[in-house]
């Protein structure tokens, strides 16, 4: 079947470093997306890995090993407006071009 | 500000009931794509169009269906309504039909079936 697994929690300290891993299993993969979303919010777009490595966009990386179907999200300096639930999204072309959304992984931050 | 606008902000109806929700993208996308967010499924995919035609199809239900019109904005109608259509609706937008994975989200329509 096709599924995205994620940790539901996470908890960190302000200015510390945090990971959240993806683990994906689909029959075909076109890339990795990651996206944010505020209580109350829209999603909105982070970073997107098609080959394997280390994406960087300022504070926030993405890291991809296809080999593993594997890949996650550091965030660096956290801060505390870095509450928020993060998604992994895929989008199968081997199942009509589906997009399947990991549940989301909720990121607490202590002061 | 995404610059994808989505109508109404809520909607409160019935069971049994049938609503349209709308959605204009983002200036110069052409893929709309329509989301259900519900606290225990999290964010499922509908269905994706891209310039007028039906691009992608997720776990949409019979009683859901969407179009895209030639000025691109999208409607989903969503009917025989029942207390578990309850949710978020997100639209998004991106430029592309394929490969484009930044999609902009809308600010959502809150559906309240009673």
């Amino acid at each position: 079947g096709q599924s995205l697994e994620q940790p539901s929690e996470v908890t960190a300290v302000e200015g510390a470093i945090v990971q959240i891993n993806c683990t994906y299993q689909t029959s075909g993969f076109y890339g990795l997306s990651w996206y944010q979303q505020h209580d109350g919010g829209a999603p909105t777009f982070l970073s997107y890995n098609a080959l394997d490595g280390l994406e960087e966009t300022g504070r926030f990386s993405s890291f991809l090993s296809r080999s593993d179907s594997y890949g996650y999200l550091l965030l660096q300096e956290l801060q505390m407006k870095d509450s928020a639930s993060y998604f992994c999204a895929v989008r199968d072309p081997n199942r009509d071009d589906k997009i399947i959304f990991g549940k989301g992984t909720r990121l607490h931050i202590l002061p | 500000d995404s610059g994808v606008t989505q109508t109404p902000k809520h909607l409160i109806t019935a069971t049994g009931q049938r609503v349209t929700l709308r959605c204009s993208p983002r200036s110069g996308d052409l893929s709309v794509y329509w989301y259900q967010q519900s606290l225990d499924q999290g964010l499922q995919f509908l269905i994706q169009y891209y310039n007028g035609e039906e691009r992608a199809k997720g776990n949409i239900l019979e009683r859901f269906s969407a179009q895209q019109f030639p000025d691109l904005h999208s409607e989903l109608n969503l009917s025989s309504l029942e207390l578990g259509d309850s949710a978020l609706y997100f639209c998004a937008s991106s430029a592309l039909g394929t490969g484009s994975y930044e999609q902009y989200f809308g600010p959502g329509t809150r559906l309240t079936v009673t």
